[in-house]
């Protein structure tokens, strides 16, 4: 199956700071990125559709603001959490879709003191 | 609303058996379903896919669908302790290309 890579894998990092996710396919092109949400024990939360060269989609209740989305190649798309704080702590997970099923990265959890 | 349901479970099977993971979707009109296996910290991969009615088999794995009464279920014959593992569905509701996600049932195989 086709490969998506994450980076980094995890981060800690001080409230207030921003935090960059890389989410990148390494095989094939990805017109289209999914970026999710994972708490403990919790389902996978869709928060924004990514499409090459075009702003994303966010899901309801998601603030653009603060979670800014740059899909700029086929194979690139990046999640800024920006002015971070503990409730954002969570399992970052992207995944990149092809004509027919979506591929996901090994996620990247991020820890917010 | 549309959703997508599964048992949290923990479904506790002895190595050896047959465990049968159930899922039940909200709407007629979806026309892909994904089984997805999650280990605790890690991400979801894809086990299974089924468009159609009625079985799908892979090694260990079979799918069932039937969208006449919405619900889409995966057996996995054998149980092994390497099955323990978090089993999500995922079903484009709506039609949409985008599928949505179960909660998840917790399978925990014993020896």
């Amino acid at each position: 199956g086709a490969v998506v890579s994450q980076h980094p894998s995890w981060v800690i990092c001080k409230s207030g700071t921003s935090v960059k996710i890389e989410c990148r396919s390494l095989d094939f092109q990805a017109t289209t990125m999914f970026w999710y949400r994972q708490f403990p024990k919790q389902s996978l939360m869709l928060m924004a559709t990514s499409n090459e060269g075009s702003k994303a989609t966010y899901e309801q209740g998601v603030e653009k603001d603060k979670f800014l989305i740059n899909h700029a190649s086929l194979t690139l798309s990046t999640l800024t959490v920006t002015s971070a704080h503990p409730e954002d702590s969570s399992f970052y997970i992207c995944s990149a879709a092809d004509d027919s099923q979506q591929f996901f990265g090994p996620g990247t959890r991020l820890t917010v003191l | 609303q549309k959703e997508v349901e599964q048992n949290s479970g923990p479904l506790s099977v002895p190595e050896g058996a047959i465990a049968s993971l159930n899922c039940t979707y909200s709407d007629r009109v979806s026309q892909s379903f994904f089984w997805y296996r999650q280990y605790s910290g890690k991400s979801p991969e894809l086990i299974m896919s089924i468009y159609s009615n009625g079985d799908k088999e892979d090694g260990r794995f079979t799918a069932q669908l039937n969208k006449a009464s919405q619900y889409v279920s995966l057996l996995i014959r054998d149980s092994q302790p390497s099955d323990s593992a978090t089993y999500l569905c995922a079903v484009d509701l709506g039609g949409s290309y985008i599928p949505t996600f179960g909660r998840g049932t917790s399978l925990i195989v014993h020896p």
